[in-house]
């Protein structure tokens, strides 16, 4: 079955260092997006992707990074990880079909920064 | 951009009671509102969503409506059961202008009480 699948799951890193966190999907959806989730402050969107080669910054995308390569990969890297960093972080992706692009979300990746 | 509030943050109903969750958007060309159920450390999942041109759509204990005039739409749960404790986050999108793009509400964490 299609899938969105995230990795790692959980992750410890230490302030200072280079993280990245893979999504991949296998709906073959043009549109992709990583996402924050806080308490207190829902999801907010960190970059996303309408296709290869293209990336955007969302509303909370300083100190992060993306790329595009595929259609199935957008990876998210932390340049230099920070203890405001540790977070929750969701990927999504949605088709380019119409009015209701519904975004499906994989499992998640919980990152801890000491 | 959009603005998106929801209310309550948490809400709390006896087994069978209704539950009722609002949100207010800000951006009046927004056209399409999903709402999304996340139990505790899983991955948000879509449950009910509707268009700007509908006011009212329905899947068996759930329903969504809308006004467009006063910019909020709600989410009703009736015969509320345990299995329907989590939380609920609304969003809302234009998907002409900020395609496939979602802002969410800060989440609203339904317990319902046995």
């Amino acid at each position: 079955d299609a899938e969105i699948t995230q990795s790692p799951r959980h992750k410890i890193t230490e302030t200072g260092r280079q993280v990245t966190l893979a999504c991949h999907q296998t709906w073959n959806h043009n549109n992709m997006f990583w996402y924050r989730q806080d308490l207190g402050h829902g999801l907010r969107l960190i970059h996303y992707s309408y296709g290869v080669q293209d990336t955007n910054k969302g509303e909370v995308s300083d100190g992060y990074s993306v790329s595009r390569s595929n259609t199935e990969d957008l990876p998210l890297t932390l340049e230099s990880a920070a203890s405001s960093q540790t977070s929750v972080y969701f990927c999504a992706s949605s088709e380019s079909r119409g009015p209701t692009d519904t975004q499906y979300f994989g499992p998640g990746t919980r990152l801890t920064v000491l | 951009g959009e603005n998106v509030e929801q209310h309550p943050s948490t809400l709390s109903v006896q087994e069978g009671d209704s539950a009722v969750i609002k949100c207010t958007y800000s951006d009046s060309a927004s056209n399409y509102f999903p709402w999304y159920k996340q139990e505790l450390g899983k991955r948000p999942q879509l449950i009910i969503d509707i268009r700007s041109n509908v006011g009212e759509k329905k899947d068996q204990r759930i329903a969504v409506t809308l006004n467009k005039t006063a910019k909020h739409f709600s989410l009703h749960i009736t015969e509320t059961q345990p299995e329907d404790s989590a939380v609920y986050f609304c969003a809302a999108s234009n998907t002409i202008r900020n395609f496939n793009k979602f802002y969410f509400g800060s989440g609203t964490k339904l317990n319902v009480k046995p």
